[in-house]
């Protein structure tokens, strides 16, 4: 088993463009999720989907989208990049009813 | 706004020393309690979970929990510098399977 694969790994953005970054998770998992991680912030939530077919805000949700693909696929956009979304992204996936959740290995994302 | 504490650090034990790592939450409806352990340009990894009052004991690993203090810990024994790495804390409560981290503690094992 994989667990949680997460593409591209490195990207780097010009301000304004877009991109989607992938997920997807092979332990069946009802519930996915995206963080971001900057110095000193910790680990923050952005969006989260409890089930396939439901999505839900996260703390930080302002500049991204979410589409929940099917039950292994969880995708995060951002339609027009900016520097304030420089960081380290990361999927999890969690089975239901249980909240340990399980991390994939990241995208560094620098948007110039 | 649930918040979940720790010190950053960095903490600096001997190798073979106890590493003891804190952290503290204010949600006092909280129920499940995780330590992740993340090396340098790497992923969270879940090292423990707690769910009940008291210890619980993973070889070299013991997290302790106390709900009425809000508070948990994680004790490291006979410390590696295979341990050196950030551990955070996390924190849930409810049926929204959302986690709270904290912003992590900076373990250094010093061989």
């Amino acid at each position: 088993n994989a667990g949680v694969t997460q593409t591209p790994k490195f990207q780097v953005l010009k301000t304004g463009q877009s991109m989607t970054l992938q997920c997807a998770q092979d332990m069946n998992h009802n519930s996915m999720y995206w963080y971001r991680q900057d110095p000193g912030m910790g680990l923050r939530l952005i969006y989260y989907s409890a089930s396939e077919g439901t999505t839900d805000k996260g703390e930080v949700p302002n500049g991204y989208n979410v589409s929940r693909l099917n039950k292994r696929e969880f995708s995060l956009r951002l339609e027009s990049a900016a520097p304030s979304q420089t960081s380290v992204y990361f999927c999890a996936s969690s089975e239901v009813g249980l909240f340990e959740q399980f991390f994939g290995p990241g995208t560094r994302l620098t948007v110039l | 706004q649930k918040e979940v504490e720790q010190n950053s650090g960095p903490l600096s034990v001997p190798e073979g020393a106890i590493a003891s790592l804190n952290c503290t939450y204010s949600d006092r409806g909280s129920q499940s309690f995780f330590w992740y352990r993340q090396y340098s340009g790497k992923s969270p990894e879940l090292i423990m979970s707690i769910y009940s009052n008291g210890d619980k004991e993973d070889g070299r690993f013991t997290a302790q929990l106390n709900k009425a203090s809000q508070y948990v810990s994680l004790l490291i024994r006979d410390s590696q510098p295979s341990d050196s790495a950030t551990y955070l804390c996390a924190v849930s409560g409810g049926s929204n399977y959302k986690l709270t981290f904290g912003k992590g503690t900076l373990l250094t094992v010093n061989p």
